[in-house]
């Protein structure tokens, strides 16, 4: 099975700083056959079910503000928030779809004001 | 517009069964294979079973294997998880989730119903 872990568990950033929180997987979800990346990215608030931010490792969803922003290939991955803004404070989970069905999901980090 | 709506959630004691539908609407159901994903409190995210749009095809993570099983209605838009011997573990929010067609991403989400097993 391949295991998602998420760095660091939590992360307090300062309003309009840029917040990095990082992805690795202990197994490469570049799939050969379209490289492409089998990695998605994840909002959610208390109370809220998770949104979709990124997915395919670097595409935006329709409707997330340009300030989110997916990059990496292979195991390593980071979602980047340009600037931080008050409703970015959330848990945001990564997401491998390598495997099928389902995949397997980070444990979350934490995104705080400081 | 993309509408899924949990409902059967509830406290149950554990070994006893309980099943929770999800209604669809806004979009073609019987096109579309259909998810639950789970979150036990303060968790994170835990994918559960999937079914196909035709229900020929069912997966289970092996934490429900043998004692959940997804169905649908197509006919009334509606999905399904039968959940028996339930354990104190199998506390969490229920989420179903609509697949995407080109991998299992999700991007269209209940708002979850909570299941809690307790005596």
């Amino acid at each position: 099975d391949i295991v998602i872990t998420q760095s660091p568990d939590s992360l307090a950033v300062s309003l309009g700083e840029r917040a990095t929180i990082n992805c690795k997987s202990s197994q490469s979800v570049l799939h050969s056959s379209n490289n492409k990346n089998y990695l998605a990215w994840y909002q959610q608030k208390p109370g809220q079910c998770p949104k979709l931010l990124i997915y395919w490792a670097s595409a935006r969803e329709s409707g997330v503000p340009d300030r989110f922003s997916g990059s990496g290939s292979g195991t390593d991955f980071t979602l980047t928030i340009s600037s931080l803004q008050p409703e970015d404070v959330a848990v945001y989970y990564c997401q491998q779809y390598y495997t099928t069905p389902g995949g397997t999901f980070g444990q979350g980090t934490k995104l705080e004001i400081k | 517009q993309v509408q899924l709506v949990e409902s059967g959630g509830g406290v149950v004691q554990p070994g006893r069964s309980l099943r929770l539908s999800c209604s669809a609407s806004g979009f073609t159901f019987s096109s579309y294979a259909m998810h639950w994903v789970r979150q036990a409190p303060g968790r994170g995210l835990e994918w559960v079973t999937l079914i196909s749009f035709d229900e020929n095809n069912k997966y289970y993570a092996d934490s429900v294997k043998g004692r959940f099983t997804i169905s649908r209605d197509n006919s009334k838009n509606t999905l399904y998880l039968h959940m028996n011997s339930l354990r104190a573990e199998d506390t969490a929010v229920y989420y179903c989730a609509r697949d995407v067609g080109d991998g299992d991403y999700f991007r269209y989400w209940g708002q979850g119903a909570l299941v809690t097993v307790s005596s």
